[in-house]
């Protein structure tokens, strides 16, 4: 069974570009986050989607930071535009019970310069 | 959940050297938690989920236990080893859904 993939691994670009995440979960699972651990924190939650429904966005720093799921299987985290604070590593993780063991991608370590 | 403290923040043992950290939590609303095992460029990797008052789960040389009412949890490693070196998150949740993460313990064990 293939795990969780994210494209890509890493991600340089300049403050006021725009840069596009994507999350395939593990076939199957319903259940998609987005997270992200800024330097020497926490990893943070940002979003949950339900097939292609927002179920909890409470997380999302900003109104230029958008999240889509169109049809419920892969996610896209697109961050426009990308301001330095924004640098992080950028984490997706699936699961098929929500309430039950999510799996975790590899990341995607954006940095903005 | 409002507020996940693991302690120590950094560990350095030698290999073979036993070693525990905590995981604090609000034992108020608790519904599960997760410990993770990662390594930096990989993916988080799921050692256990722990549900019960009193659970104890051994994976290994890993175990851990959980105490709800108290709102704390314990992952020991028995004889940790160089490929133990990684961080170690634990997260728990309510029924919401999403994972509250502490800022982990980062092991080192030197060989």
């Amino acid at each position: 069974e293939a795990g969780v993939t994210q494209f890509p691994s890493h991600s340089v670009i300049e403050k006021g570009q725009t840069v596009t995440l994507r999350c395939d979960p593990i076939s199957g699972h319903d259940n998609l986050y987005w997270y992200r651990r800024v330097m020497g924190k926490e990893i943070k939650f940002l979003l949950h989607f339900v097939k292609e429904s927002k179920q909890d966005e409470s997380g999302m720093p900003n109104n230029r930071f958008l999240a889509e799921r169109t049809g419920g299987t892969y996610s896209t985290l697109k961050v426009q535009p990308a301001e330095l604070e924004d640098s992080g590593v950028y984490f997706c993780a699936s699961s098929q019970v929500r309430e039950l063991g999510q799996y975790f991608g590899p990341g995607t370590r954006l940095t903005v310069t | 959940i409002l507020n996940v403290e693991q302690s120590p923040q950094s560990l350095h043992v030698q290999e073979g050297d036993s070693t525990n950290f905590t995981c604090s939590f609000p034992s108020s609303n608790f519904y599960a938690l997760h410990w993770y095992r990662w390594e930096t460029a990989k993916s988080p990797e799921a050692l256990f989920v722990m549900t019960l008052n009193g659970d104890e789960k051994k994976k290994g040389r890993i175990s851990a236990t959980l105490n709800t009412k108290e709102g704390y949890s314990y992952l020991y490693i028995k004889g940790s080893q160089p490929e133990d070196s990684a961080t170690y998150l634990c997260a728990p949740y309510n029924q919401g859904g999403k994972l509250i993460f502490g800022q982990g313990t980062e092991l080192s064990v030197k060989p």
